[in-house]
């Protein structure tokens, strides 16, 4: 079965510190996707990274990286110099490759707050 | 770039009423997702159709039922309302092929009184 856990619940930080939200999953699939969303108090699901199974090469977005590594199964999330506009959930999901059933299996979130 | 449009935003209803939502994919998507995220939680698959048939079942209600139309906008009905049933309810769409992009639309808050 499919499963994303993302232990940490809440974390509080101050402006300008970094931060780095971790996602485990487990899966029996060899090839898989795995996703990064943010969820602003305002609701919306914005979408940040997707990354499959077979690329392990880490990835840099401005203030943004993560960290995929397949051996631990782990596609960790880390933001540079924090502000308070990245105050948000952030959900980790796992999903299959190919086929038509790509659903999406979420993590609980991270409840990141950002204080001035 | 055109995204995944939901209507209406939001609903209140009673109890043991009918709500349905509406979902309109990103053009050229060929499979619509449903999801039910309740207040604090994480979103829950709910129901999911490619090219118009259904594809993949979730935690789905036998209360709600969902249909994929011609033009490949997707409906979401839901009778005999519960308290329970109050969520953010998320539709997003993909295209198999390619490159798998996966939108979410902004979300229908549903709340029943």
């Amino acid at each position: 079965a499919q499963k994303v856990t993302q232990a940490q619940t809440e974390i509080s930080v101050v402006e300008k510190e970094d931060v780095t939200l971790d996602c485990v999953y487990e899966t029996r699939d060899t090839t898989y996707y795995l996703f990064w969303y943010k969820q602003p108090p305002s609701g919306e699901l914005v979408f940040l990274i997707r990354r499959n199974s077979f690329d392990e090469q880490n990835e840099i977005s401005g203030r943004y990286s993560w960290n995929f590594q397949k051996s631990t199964s782990s596609f960790n999330f880390t933001i540079t110099a924090s502000q308070v506009v990245d105050s948000a959930v952030y959900f980790c999901a796992l999903s299959d490759y190919g086929g038509a059933t790509n659903k999406l299996i979420f993590g609980t979130g991270t409840l990141l707050a950002v204080q001035p | 770039a055109a995204g995944v449009i939901q209507s209406p935003r939001h609903l209140i209803k009673e109890k043991r009423e009918t709500a349905t939502l509406k979902c309109y994919p990103i053009p050229r998507h060929d499979t619509v997702y449903w999801y039910q995220q309740g207040p604090g939680q994480d979103p829950q698959f709910l129901i999911s159709f490619y090219e118009k048939m259904q594809s993949d079942k979730g935690s789905i209600p036998d209360r709600f039922s969902a249909q994929q139309f011609s033009d490949y906008h997707s409906e979401l009905n839901m009778s005999s309302l519960e308290l329970g049933d109050s969520a953010l309810y998320f539709c997003a769409s993909s295209r198999v092929e390619g490159t798998h992009g996966y939108t979410f639309g902004s979300g229908t808050r549903l709340t029943v009184v």
